[in-house]
């Protein structure tokens, strides 16, 4: 069975970093993509970045670019999304997924860890 | 970016209804698009993949339909665990957006 867990979520002020993790098991975490999306409070879904399966290809929304970083280790069957210069608006749950291939989908999630920006 | 609109953004419906959500892209997505129901304080889950195919383990009266630029999600006979939001995704190109959700809310 597919599990995806992630951690790391919290409290943090304006400008703070935060390091999320997702332990994977039930499959070969080498074998996929893998991604984050985040839902703020009360709103709709936005995916926030994906990343290819040794590492090498990574995508990001514009509003994340150059203060996040998607990466993995697949030998610990994690994936990471470190989280820097950190706004209020980055105020939302956080879900890891299995998939974000260009064409393809995601199929698995985990339960969220939630992140809140706030002085 | 591609937008994506979803339209109604909520219905209200009875058990046993047919029920029709639409999704449109701002430009042509081929067939890639995908369809995702949550529940309150829950995890998205997937539910159509590639605009027409049935994510394994998701009931029959699910189905999607469309390509280029319209999509539309139909439920055949609703139930009264098909009370959720629903979210239509494009993986066409980065970033792969998603629609404003459609919430499907008991009559």
């Amino acid at each position: 069975e597919v599990q995806l867990v992630e951690s790391g979520g919290g409290l943090v002020q304006p400008g703070g970093s935060l390091r999320l993790s997702c332990a994977a098991s039930g499959f070969t975490l080498s074998d996929y993509w893998m991604s984050w999306v985040r839902q703020a409070p009360g709103k709709g879904l936005e995916w926030v970045a994906s990343i290819n399966g040794d590492g090498s290809q990574k995508d990001y929304v514009d509003s994340v670019k150059g203060r996040f970083t998607i990466s993995r280790d697949n030998a610990k069957n994690s994936l990471y999304l470190q989280m820097d210069s950190l706004r209020v608006g980055d105020t939302a749950i956080y879900y890891c997924s299995r998939g974000g291939v260009i064409g393809g989908r995601l199929a698995n999630w985990g339960q969220g860890t939630l992140v809140t920006v706030s002085s | 970016d591609i937008q994506m609109t979803q339209s109604p953004s909520s219905l209200s419906a009875s058990v046993g209804d047919r029920v029709i959500i639409t999704c449109r892209a701002s430009q042509s997505i081929s067939g890639y698009l995908n369809w995702y129901q949550q529940k309150p304080g829950k995890a998205p889950n997937l539910l159509i993949y590639a605009a027409s195919t049935l994510q394994s383990g998701v009931p029959s009266r699910f189905s999607g339909s469309g390509s280029g630029a319209d999509f539309t999600l139909t439920i055949s006979s609703l139930q009264p665990e098909d009370f959720a939001t629903y979210f239509c995704q494009q993986t066409y190109n980065t970033p792969r957006t998603f629609g404003q959700g459609t919430k499907v809310e008991i009559k």
